[in-house]
């Protein structure tokens, strides 16, 4: 099946620092997505890409589909104490009957504030 | 709107026992999906419904789970009997529209242990 390697695996970080994580597939997505989960809670969705080479900023966060359709990245800016958590990247395929999420292995960000 | 409501929150359960998970949607939505991380891997999905009905179940382990969704509302999950390699988090997502990402929104999840 569709694998996705995301990477690092961790990061400990100062408060203020940028952040960069991101993701490589081992096959084609029309759809990048940037989660983002808190102890506790659910998935929460940061950043949806749409088309190849397309690049997205949500306050602090941006994040590209490469133009492979097979990578992302995603960058946060002057991180803060509440950044903490761990970031998943997810492919999705649209159209027919797909519905499923393609999920990376996270990357768990600690904040030193 | 009220979220996707997971309950328990928390499970802890010998080995052998059963364990039923469940899931409320979002009001309205059709479809629901059940997904799984196992600590230090991936979220994985197990199955989707279209109101009451199985559209797939590919990524349901084996036949020690079964799920569940009468009347097309809530959802259960229903692990027996279960193994320890069933220990991790079980995550409930609802959506809008089959095929498309309108209103995918994950539910807080289900921490199982199984000791």
């Amino acid at each position: 099946g569709q694998q996705l390697n995301q990477s690092p695996q961790s990061m400990f970080i100062q408060e203020g620092e940028d952040v960069s994580m991101n993701c490589t597939s081992s096959s084609i997505f029309n759809t990048w997505l940037w989660y983002k989960q808190d102890p506790g809670e659910g998935p929460v969705l940061l950043i949806a890409l749409y088309k190849a080479g397309e690049l997205t900023s949500n306050g602090r966060l941006t994040a590209q589909f490469g133009i492979t359709r097979k990578d992302s990245f995603l960058n946060i800016s002057a991180s803060i104490p509440s950044d903490v958590g761990i970031y998943f990247c997810a492919g999705y395929n649209s159209g027919g009957s797909n519905y499923k999420l393609t999920f990376g292995k996270g990357t768990l960000l600690t904040v030193n504030p | 709107e009220a979220g996707v409501t997971q309950f328990p929150s928390h499970s802890v359960i010998e080995k052998g026992q059963t364990v039923t998970l469940r899931c409320d949607p979002i009001s309205g939505h059709d479809n629901l999906y059940w997904y799984r991380r196992v600590m230090g891997k991936e979220i994985k999905f197990l199955l989707h419904f279209v109101k009451e009905s199985k559209q797939d179940e590919s990524g349901m382990p084996n036949n020690r789970f079964l799920a569940e969704r009468t009347g097309g509302t809530y959802s259960t999950l229903k692990v027996q009997p279960a193994e320890l390699e069933d220990s991790g988090v079980y995550f409930c997502a609802s959506s809008r529209k089959t095929g498309g990402l309108y209103g995918y929104t994950f539910g807080s999840g289900t921490r199982l242990t199984v000791v």
